[in-house]
């Protein structure tokens, strides 16, 4: 248990609304990531942080925004939500020096309707 | 453009029925190869990281291994709780960031 919560973990929301996706860490790693899991697909990379302030986009980050205001959270936003967001999105830490071995979070089921 | 191909996408053993599970990436600044676990409805969980070819790790009934184009997860005798999805990751430091490519997983159920 690498001590990662994500929030809220299940949420059903309507086209159109922004939604914010909370992940928090107790351990002070310094890289934190942003993913979503569909069918077909496998994980893909929305965006990542390598420190305070400090983010860069993934594979999939149109659509979606992050914050990191604080070592311990960083937050996923979706700007205006559609039904193609409609995932699970799971947050993951990667350790640093030598081995950036990632731990996941939950999970947060997003439905967009 | 796949960078992680995983084979088969899913896989039914008989318990004790010992094969392999196929990782193929063409990413050109690796970085490390991963291998996760995932269990219904839960976050990948971290098995091994793999940095050079000829490199083994092993953890019960499982070993992975490394070659520079792909990585085996063998599974030696299985048994009804090995039952999951096995994920593959690798790291890809030749861009501009810190970033992780996966495959879309095997689906291996394990048969009392």
């Amino acid at each position: 248990d690498a001590g990662i919560t994500q929030s809220p973990r299940h949420k059903v929301t309507e086209t159109g609304t922004p939604v914010t996706l909370r992940c928090h860490q107790t351990e002070n790693h310094r890289y934190m990531y942003w993913y979503r899991q569909d069918p077909g697909h496998g994980l893909r990379l929305i965006h990542y942080s390598y420190g305070v302030k400090d983010t860069d986009k993934g594979e999939v980050s149109d659509g979606y925004s992050v914050s990191r205001s604080k070592t311990e959270d960083f937050l996923l936003t979706l700007e205006s939500a559609t039904s193609s967001q409609t995932s699970v999105y799971f947050c993951a830490i990667a350790t640093s020096g030598s081995a950036y071995e990632q731990y996941f979070g939950p999970g947060t089921r997003l439905t967009v309707t | 453009e796949d960078q992680v191909t995983q084979s088969p996408e899913a896989l039914r053993l008989q318990e004790g029925e010992s094969s392999s599970l196929n990782c193929s990436y063409t990413v050109s600044g690796l970085r490390g190869l991963f291998w996760y676990r995932q269990d219904p409805g839960k976050g990948p969980e971290f098995l091994f990281t793999l940095y050079s070819a000829g490199e083994e790790k092993e953890k019960e009934r499982l070993k992975a291994t490394l070659t520079k184009k792909e990585s085996f997860l063998h599974i030696t005798a299985p048994k009804p709780e090995d039952s999951a999805t096995y994920l593959c990751a690798v790291r890809d430091y030749s861009n501009t960031g810190n970033q992780f490519y996966f495959g879309t997983g095997t689906s291996l159920t394990v048969i009392p």
